[in-house]
Order: structure tokens, then C-alpha cells, then sequence
């Protein structure tokens, strides 16, 4: 079954510093891959997605996704931090032709003036 | 256009009574979702509706029932709610049936705590 690992729960980054968060997943077919944010007590709302394509996949806000069939990745980088980033974010994949959207456990992204 | 809407935004229960909580989105989509949301565990699939007059049982459905009333109301109904269920509640819809990357539009949550 598919599987999504997001490594860190809890990640924590300087104002103006990388921001890396890691995602990995496990089907050997190369699945369509989101990367959603939830701000405190809200729903969540799309940053990015990776359907076919460039690999390489720009999203609001700054961030930038990298899918990586070789590696089964797609982390999510932003070259410099906000305050406003403060969020927790979720990796989630959809395999072609179900339904289904399996979401990875989560990173809270904590940014430190 | 409000998007996904959901109600009520916070309740709380006692170990076995019911509620039903609702959701409806004006986009004219399709299919529409129930997830819940628990520390540490990220979201899991409780229900799903392709289209009206469909469900279909996701990850974590023991416990609860669903109505796809219409095109543009799914509800999640709760018979005899266990502390268990305390969680936020997170309805979603996408516009087709048939997923293929589609980006799923999620409702603010309900928060539901079961003493």
C-alpha cells in the first residue's frame, strides 16, 4: 500500500534561513504529489502539486518542490524564511486512477526571529 | 463563494450521544470527503463520495456513518460517540470523480471533543 514519511515532526529555522522539509513515498509507480499548509485553527490549502511534467514545481508563497523518481522524494525548499511560514505542513499522494489521497504525518515549521 | 463550508465549528459531547456533522461546498463538485485529524497522525480518510449517491468506507470508519444528501452536501454523522472520536474534523472535495491529481479544497474543521 502507499505510504508517505515525512521526516521531522517539528522543524525549526531562522528568519531568512533554507527551509527544507522532507517528504518521501513508496510506490515504485511514480504517483501525483501534493504538499499542502495549515495555518493554526484553519483547514489546509494547497502550496504545490506534481502531476506530470517539470520536476521541478513552483508554488505560492515562495516554496519549490523537487520530484525525484530515483529517490521516491519530493521535499519542500523556500531559499529564505518568513515569520509568516510558522505553519504545519503536510505531504500528501495520490496514485493515478483512485481516489484516494494518502498524507504523510506532518512537520511543524517553527521560524525563529 | 465560500468554498467548503462546515458546522458547527466546535462541539462537545458526552460519551454516547450523536451528532451529525455538516458540510457543503458551491463549487459544483463531484466528489467530497471526511477526514479526521489527530496529533502526530496527519489525516485519515474516513469516508468518501465520488459523486451523489455514492460512499465508499476509507482508513478509519468504525463508528461513523455518512449521507450524500445532494450534489453539494456531504454529512458525517456520529451514533453514539466515544472519547476515541475526539479529533477535528476536516471535510474536502475535488472536482471530478476519479481523483488523477486533483487538488482537493478543504473546509476550516470541527473540532469535536467526547468527555
Amino acid at each position: 500500500a502507499q505510504s508517505v514519511t515525512q521526516l521531522g515532526s517539528h522543524v525549526s529555522v531562522s528568519e531568512g534561513a533554507l527551509v527544507l522539509l522532507r517528504c518521501n513515498y513508496s510506490s515504485s509507480v511514480p504517483p501525483y504529489l501534493f504538499w499542502y499548509v495549515q495555518y493554526p485553527n484553519q483547514g489546509l490549502q494547497l502550496l504545490l502539486k506534481y502531476t506530470t511534467g517539470a520536476t521541478l514545481v513552483k508554488g505560492i508563497n515562495g516554496f519549490e518542490a523537487e520530484f525525484k523518481k530515483s529517490e521516491t522524494s519530493f521535499h519542500l525548499t523556500k531559499p529564505s524564511a518568513h515569520m509568516s511560514d510558522a505553519a504545519e505542513y503536510f505531504c500528501a499522494v495520490s496514485d493515478q486512477g483512485t481516489y484516494k489521497y494518502i498524507f504523510g504525518t506532518g512537520t511543524r515549521l517553527k521560524v525563529l526571529a | 463563494n465560500a468554498g467548503v463550508t462546515q458546522t458547527p465549528k466546535f462541539q462537545v459531547l458526552k460519551t454516547g450521544q450523536s451528532m451529525t456533522l455538516q458540510c457543503a461546498q458551491d463549487m459544483n463538485h463531484n466528489s467530497m470527503y471526511w477526514y479526521r485529524q489527530d496529533p502526530g497522525m496527519g489525516l485519515r480518510l474516513i469516508y468518501y463520495s465520488a459523486s451523489e449517491g455514492t460512499t465508499d468506507k476509507g482508513e478509519v470508519p468504525n463508528g461513523y456513518n455518512v449521507s450524500r444528501l445532494n450534489k453539494r452536501e456531504f454529512s458525517l454523522r456520529l451514533e453514539s460517540a466515544a472519547p476515541s472520536q475526539t479529533s477535528v474534523y476536516f471535510c474536502a472535495s475535488i472536482a471530478s470523480s476519479g481523483g488523477a491529481g486533483e487538488t482537493q479544497y478543504f473546509g476550516p474543521g470541527t473540532r469535536l471533543l467526547v468527555l
